[in-house]
């Protein structure tokens, strides 16, 4: 049981460059999230799915975008990336409507020069 | 979501009780308790949550306050793989509301 697999675990881009995040679960849930963490800081929220075709935005969603590609996948992309969005970046799903806990992945490290 | 405070950092022995406050006295009566925790380098990691009464898993026990502003996790037996920055977070269980993570508590556990 992987739980939620995030890839690449380390990038480095380019000023202006583009990429995706790639995020998926395989514990059948219905809610995901990406999340940034900056040193010294707590996370906080991207952007947000409740539920297949929906999304949300979080927190700091300035300069990126997400797609809920089906129900295990929720991908993140920068579309022109700024050395401000060098970070650790974190996907986490759970059930959806309940207590339960967050399941997050183990993170990509993301650094823009 | 109500605010939570918790001590920047704690020290404990191996093989002892770590013992992690926080307060959280602007908790609605809707909002659970809910700790995770960080080890360095990784991904957030569920560790244990409840309402008002105490709770125990595997990992940790929950103790929460009768009036409900405050609460502590406690590791009984600390180890060394123990250190993380530990987050206690309150919210509200309906809905997707999301979790908003403060900056914690590193708890450093030495031999």
């Amino acid at each position: 049981n992987a739980g939620v697999t995030q890839t690449p675990k380390f990038q480095v881009l380019k000023t202006g460059q583009s990429m995706t995040l790639q995020c998926a679960q395989d514990m059948n849930h219905n809610s995901m999230y990406w999340y940034r963490q900056d040193p010294g800081m707590g996370l906080r929220l991207i952007y947000y799915s409740a539920s297949e075709g929906t999304t949300d935005k979080g927190e700091v969603p300035n300069g990126y975008n997400v797609s809920r590609l089906n129900k295990r996948e929720f991908s993140l992309r920068l579309e022109s990336a700024a050395p401000s969005q060098t970070s650790v970046y974190f996907c986490a799903s759970r059930p959806g409507q309940s207590n339960y806990g967050y399941t997050f992945g183990s993170g990509t490290r993301l650094t823009v020069v | 979501d109500a605010k939570t405070t918790q001590p920047t950092s704690m020290d404990c022995a191996e093989g002892r009780a770590a013992n992690l406050p926080c307060n959280h006295s602007t908790i609605s009566g809707n909002e659970y308790v809910y700790w995770y925790r960080q080890i360095h380098s990784q991904g957030p990691q569920y560790i244990i949550h409840g309402l008002k009464n105490n709770e125990t898993n595997e990992m940790a026990s929950l103790i929460i306050t009768e009036d409900r502003k405050s609460s502590t996790l406690i590791l009984p037996h600390a180890t060394l793989r123990d250190t993380a920055v530990y987050y206690c977070i309150v919210r509200a269980p309906s809905g997707y509301s999301t979790l908003t993570f403060g900056k914690g508590t590193m708890l450093l556990v030495s031999p």
